[in-house]
């Protein structure tokens, strides 16, 4: 069965101090991962897939990373409309079409100003 | 291109009521998911369609929820005789044929009482 895990839980940052959040995987093949920012109330944003170990991506203050057990997501120099919940998901090859993800449980972050 | 469009955004019903969530993908889209998130957790899949088609059901679905997607444009969600732990966050998302990763919309918000 295919798991996510998230860490840390929660992470209150200053405004402009960097930080990774991170996010460990087994799945029995890896299609792609994905990162997600969710504010309260509404659907999870799209903001990163990740396919292989060694990949980056960048996008704004973020940049996501990948090795073949776990996910980082740098933040750097972060500002307070940076505070949200971070979801990263899996996708597993299944033979079928059906592109499922599997999340974690999502890392709160917090910037205070 | 409007976004995945759900309603209502909330629902607050009592227990035994049947409720019906709507659905509206982005045009085009011929995959169509649903997930359910609970305070603190991350989207659990329920089940996917792919057109009219409705090809994998998760073990969450029980007998009580119905989904459906006629002529493959917009998606419902039906649950019977609702019960206190229907209680949760209902998101739809949709996703074109050549990307794995797919858009969310807002979610409808169910409360049973």
């Amino acid at each position: 069965e295919d798991q996510v895990t998230q860490s840390p839980e929660a992470l209150r940052l200053q405004e402009g101090e960097s930080s990774s959040l991170n996010c460990s995987y087994t799945v029995s093949g890896l299609r792609g991962l994905f990162w997600y920012r969710q504010d309260p109330g509404k659907g999870p944003e799209f903001l990163f897939t990740l396919y292989s170990a060694g990949e980056e991506k960048e996008k704004e203050r973020l940049k996501a990373t990948l090795t073949k057990k776990e996910s980082f997501l740098h933040i750097t120099a972060p500002k307070p409309e940076d505070s949200a919940t971070y979801l990263c998901a899996v996708q597993a090859y299944s033979g079928g079409s059906n592109y499922k993800l599997t999340f974690g449980k999502g890392t709160l972050l917090t910037v205070n100003p | 291109d409007t976004g995945v469009s759900q309603n209502p955004r909330h629902k607050i019903t009592k227990r035994g009521q049947n409720v019906t969530f709507r659905c509206d993908p982005i045009s085009e889209h011929n995959r169509l998911y649903w997930y359910r998130q609970t305070l603190g957790q991350g989207p659990e899949f329920l089940t996917y369609f792919q057109n009219e088609a409705q090809l994998e059901k998760s073990r969450l679905l029980s007998d009580r929820f119905s989904a459906e997607r006629p002529k493959g444009s917009f998606s419902t969600l039906e649950i019977q005789r609702t019960e206190q732990g229907d209680s949760a966050m209902y998101l739809c998302a949709s996703s074109p044929d050549r990307w794995e990763g797919y858009t969310f919309g807002s979610g409808t918000r169910l409360t049973v009482v």
